[in-house]
């Protein structure tokens, strides 16, 4: 069976630092897809990244940068010089390529960015 | 392009009643799920249908059900509440994999 599993349960930075939050994975699945999803207080998931198994590259996208490693089963996903707004709980998800759209959610990391 | 959208936002209901959560996907998307958050479980997966077919379940009881229809919108239905089911509901709408959510439905039952 899947499972996301992200340690840090809560993570207080003080503006402008740089932050990484952690997520381990596991799966029998050669393919596979996983996410980062953003949680302001409203509510809604906001999808941030989607990375496919077969594509290890590093992703960077402004302050945002994905690292992902198949050797540990890593997705880490680092905010560079946050901001009060990057204030959120932050999800690391896995789903199955090809067989249905059903999301493993990791429980959240509650970031707060402290002015 | 519109997004997902979930109505009511909000809603409280009185234990043993019924209730229907209503999720319009994103045009062309034919595939929506549902995921149940609470605090203490987090987010779970509820059930996911494509072209009006249920095509996984999670691990909830009957009292939860779904349904799609042909315009690809779709309901949930939770039966008999208990105060356990007090959560935000969240409706994803997929296509290729590639999920969006929308604002969710937050039960409150008393």
């Amino acid at each position: 069976a899947q499972k996301v599993t992200q340690a840090q349960t809560e993570i207080s930075v003080v503006e402008k630092e740089d932050v990484t939050l952690d997520c381990v994975y596991e799966t029998r699945d050669t393919t596979y897809y996983l996410f980062w999803y953003k949680q302001p207080p409203s509510g809604e998931l906001v999808f941030l990244i989607r990375r496919n198994s077969f594509d290890e590259q590093n992703e960077i996208s402004g302050r945002y940068s994905w690292n992902f490693q198949k050797s540990t089963s890593s997705f880490n996903f680092t905010i560079t010089a946050s901001q009060v707004v990057d204030s959120a709980v932050y999800f690391c998800a896995h789903s199955r390529v090809n067989r249905d759209d059903k999301i493993i959610f990791g429980k959240g990391t509650r970031l707060h960015i402290l002015p | 392009k519109a997004g997902v959208t979930q109505t009511p936002r909000y809603l409280i209901k009185t234990r043993g009643q019924q209730v229907t959560l209503s999720c319009s996907p994103i045009s062309g998307h034919r595939s929506v799920s549902w995921y149940q958050q609470t605090p203490g479980q987090g987010l779970q997966f509820l059930f996911e249908y494509f072209s009006e077919t249920q095509r996984n379940k999670g691990n909830f009881p009957g009292r939860f059900s779904g349904r799609q229809f042909s315009n690809s919108r779709s309901e949930m239905n939770v039966s008999t509440l208990e105060l356990g089911d007090s959560a935000l509901y969240l409706c994803a709408s997929s296509l290729g994999g590639l999920a969006f959510f929308g604002q969710g439905t937050r039960l409150t039952v008393v």
